[in-house]
């Protein structure tokens, strides 16, 4: 099936640094990308969704400056935790999307932010 | 804003015991999502349910899709320990190309 890959799988970092993570989907070509945050126990909220050479369409709550996509390949696209902080600690998962229908999620990155 | 629910939060139970968490969404789906995660790891596909009543089986593992397309079901028959995880369904709107997350079932087993 579909593969899709993240990089880091986990990160530590120190407050106000900034993280760049990587969603790349492996054997297909993925016009729109979807990137989600997952605090523990809780389900999965979606952040934004990514476009191949347009902006990012960032849900109502996500601090677009703060949380930086770019989607500059149909094979990739990034998220940037801009000044991040404690707070920003928490499992990221972008999934690719196949089809209409059908997307492929990546193994996520756990960031933390001490 | 347009939410999918689910139901229970947690579940408990003895191995052999089945499983059902249930899905329900105020306006209509036009498909809708199960997957899997297992505690420390990412959520995994199961399967889509697309037409009206659908129903589909995964060994021991049953979806069905309401009538309505509003609501949807994931029943396990007879549960095993390796069923652990928290099931979670995700809908997606007529007309829109996101997912919407339900809150998620943590089922856990007494073996």
């Amino acid at each position: 099936g579909a593969v899709v890959s993240q990089h880091p799988s986990w990160v530590i970092c120190k407050s106000g640094t900034s993280v760049k993570i990587e969603c790349r989907s492996l054997d297909f070509q993925a016009t729109t990308m979807f990137w989600y945050r997952q605090f523990p126990k809780q389900s999965l909220m979606l952040m934004a969704t990514s476009n191949e050479g347009s902006k990012a369409t960032y849900e109502q709550g996500v601090e677009k400056d703060k949380f930086l996509i770019n989607h500059a390949s149909l094979t990739l696209s990034t998220l940037t935790v801009t000044s991040a902080h404690p707070e920003d600690s928490s499992f990221y998962i972008c999934s690719a999307r196949f089809s209409l229908t059908t997307g492929y999620f990546g193994p996520g990155t756990r960031l933390l932010v001490l | 804003g347009q939410q999918v629910m689910q139901i229970p939060q947690y579940q408990h139970v003895q191995e052999g015991e089945d499983f059902t968490t249930y899905c329900n969404s105020s306006t209509t789906l036009s498909n809708i999502q199960w997957y899997k995660q297992r505690p420390g790891g990412h959520p995994v596909f199961l399967i889509q349910l697309v037409k009206s009543g659908e129903v589909k089986k995964q060994k021991r593992l049953t979806f069905q899709f309401g009538e309505a397309k509003k609501n949807s079901s994931l029943h396990i028959t007879a549960t095993q320990t390796t069923d652990v995880g928290t099931y979670f369904c995700a809908g997606r709107f007529q007309g829109a190309q996101k997912l919407v997350f339900g809150q998620g079932t943590r089922l856990t087993i007494n073996p």
